[in-house]
């Protein structure tokens, strides 16, 4: 079945210097990418998506970049700030209309 | 102006006694989500519709159910709760199609005691 993985499972960074996160699917048909954020409690916040037929999205300090061909995406933080810190997720959707949520990661941005 | 709302936000239930939870939509979107989130992992897709088309996950346990009898409401039903269940469900909606965004509800906790 579908699987998303995700990596890594904790990261922690200074304030003002970058995160990255990466993940991989299994699903070749999958085509929509979002990434989620999530405090203590709180549901998933949509934070930024790419579509299959885009390879790189950027949204201020937010950017993603999809490799269709290696089935990879990743998430790329700038400048990050104390309220960065939350635990993020990514997804996948393809044809069958399931969202899949790889494993988490959780980010500790150190003031 | 709350999209996806589900009732309750907290809910108590004793061990072995049927629950069900309940999600709303706004927003005529025809395919409704539930997962199941346990601290510090991911959420659990357990099951979704598109429209009454119901797709069971293959590892979702049979002691959870589902209903959805109208495109604005849908409904969890856990038969027979036990310790292991307690979790936070969350119910989320999309429409169909390649560019949209799905819309989460606030979650609904459950603790069995």
């Amino acid at each position: 079945g579908e699987n998303v993985e995700q990596h890594p499972s904790t990261l922690s960074v200074q304030e003002g210097d970058s995160a990255v996160i990466k993940c991989t699917y299994s699903d070749s048909a999958s085509n929509y990418f979002p990434w989620y954020k999530q405090e203590l409690g709180k549901r998933p916040q949509l934070i930024i998506d790419i579509r299959s037929n885009v390879g790189e999205k950027k949204d201020q300090r937010i950017a993603v970049t999809l490799n269709k061909t290696a089935k990879h995406f990743s998430l790329h933080i700038t400048e990050t700030q104390p309220e960065d810190s939350a635990v993020y997720f990514c997804a996948a959707r393809g044809n069958t209309d399931k969202l899949i949520f790889g494993t988490g990661t959780r980010l500790q941005v150190f003031p | 102006d709350a999209m996806v709302i589900q009732n309750p936000r907290y809910q108590v239930t004793q061990f072995g006694k049927p629950v069900t939870l309940s999600c709303s939509q706004t927003l005529n979107h025809n395919v409704m989500y539930w997962y199941q989130q346990k601290s510090s992992q991911a959420p659990k897709l357990l099951f979704h519709y598109y429209d009454k088309d119901f797709n069971n996950e293959a590892d979702t346990p049979d002691n959870f159910q589902s209903r959805r009898p109208n495109t604005s409401f849908c409904f969890l039903d856990i038969r027979s709760p036990g310790l292991g269940d307690a979790a936070m469900y969350l119910c989320a909606t999309s429409k169909r199609g390649m560019n949209t965004e799905a819309f989460f509800g606030q979650g609904t906790r459950l603790t069995v005691v």
